[in-house]
């Protein structure tokens, strides 16, 4: 299994709060990702990072932010959580990024509710 | 935006029974991928496939890549429960696109 872990596992929290959550990698790959899956969506991509403190935005990027000072560490923001933002969030990393035959490596997922 | 529509959406079989998942777009990709995911875990790679018209075996389930590079397909031949679970397609462009996701029941 490719070392990523993700904390936590479950969150609870209310609307209006900040929440962070965390995914930590040990296979020092360059690409890190931030998912959320919900049903009849698929995975959709919310930031992604190419590099220590490099970071970009995916598809639904908007009210979620993301900070990567260390290579191991990819972490996502929910400013002030809604409950639009509840879901289950998986990370994901990539040695390589773009190239055609790449490989992502998914964390076991963080179940966010917000109430 | 580029969306991939997998059908059917819900699969529920006995074991034994042959089944073919359908992962369609409008959008052309570089290359696509298949990912399974079990109930509390992350989606966990299958196969990529590359070249338009594509086929590859991987022992029961078979993969193949549109001749236009713009859909799927995955055939599983007599399902195990063991097949249960969400099967996801991905198509690879500037980033990975996943589709809607077929959600696979195997009863025995």
């Amino acid at each position: 299994d490719a070392g990523i872990t993700q904390s936590p596992r479950h969150k609870v929290t209310e609307t209006g709060t900040p929440v962070t959550l965390r995914c930590h990698q040990t296979e020092n790959h360059r690409y890190m990702y931030w998912y959320r899956q919900d049903p009849g969506h698929g995975l959709r991509l919310i930031h992604y990072s190419y590099g220590v403190k490099d970071t970009d935005k995916g598809e639904v990027s908007d009210g979620y932010s993301v900070s990567r000072s260390k290579t191991e560490d990819f972490l996502l923001t929910l400013e002030s959580a809604t409950s639009s933002q509840t879901s289950v969030y998986f990370c994901a990393i990539s040695p390589l990024g773009s190239p055609s035959t790449d490989t992502q490596y998914f964390g076991p997922g963080t179940r966010l509710t917000v109430l | 935006t580029q969306l991939l529509e997998q059908s059917p959406q819900f699969l529920s079989i006995q074991e034994g029974e042959n089944l073919t998942v359908y992962c369609n777009s409008s959008s052309v990709f570089s290359s696509l991928q298949w990912y399974r995911q079990e109930p509390g875990e992350g989606p966990v790679l299958l196969v990529t496939v590359v070249t338009g018209g594509e086929v590859k075996k991987l022992k029961r389930l078979t993969f193949q890549f549109g001749d236009a590079r713009k859909d799927s397909s995955l055939h599983i031949t007599a399902a195990q429960p063991g097949d249960t679970g969400l099967y996801l397609c991905a198509g690879m462009s500037d980033k990975l696109i996943f589709g809607t996701g077929t959600r696979l029941q195997v009863f025995p």
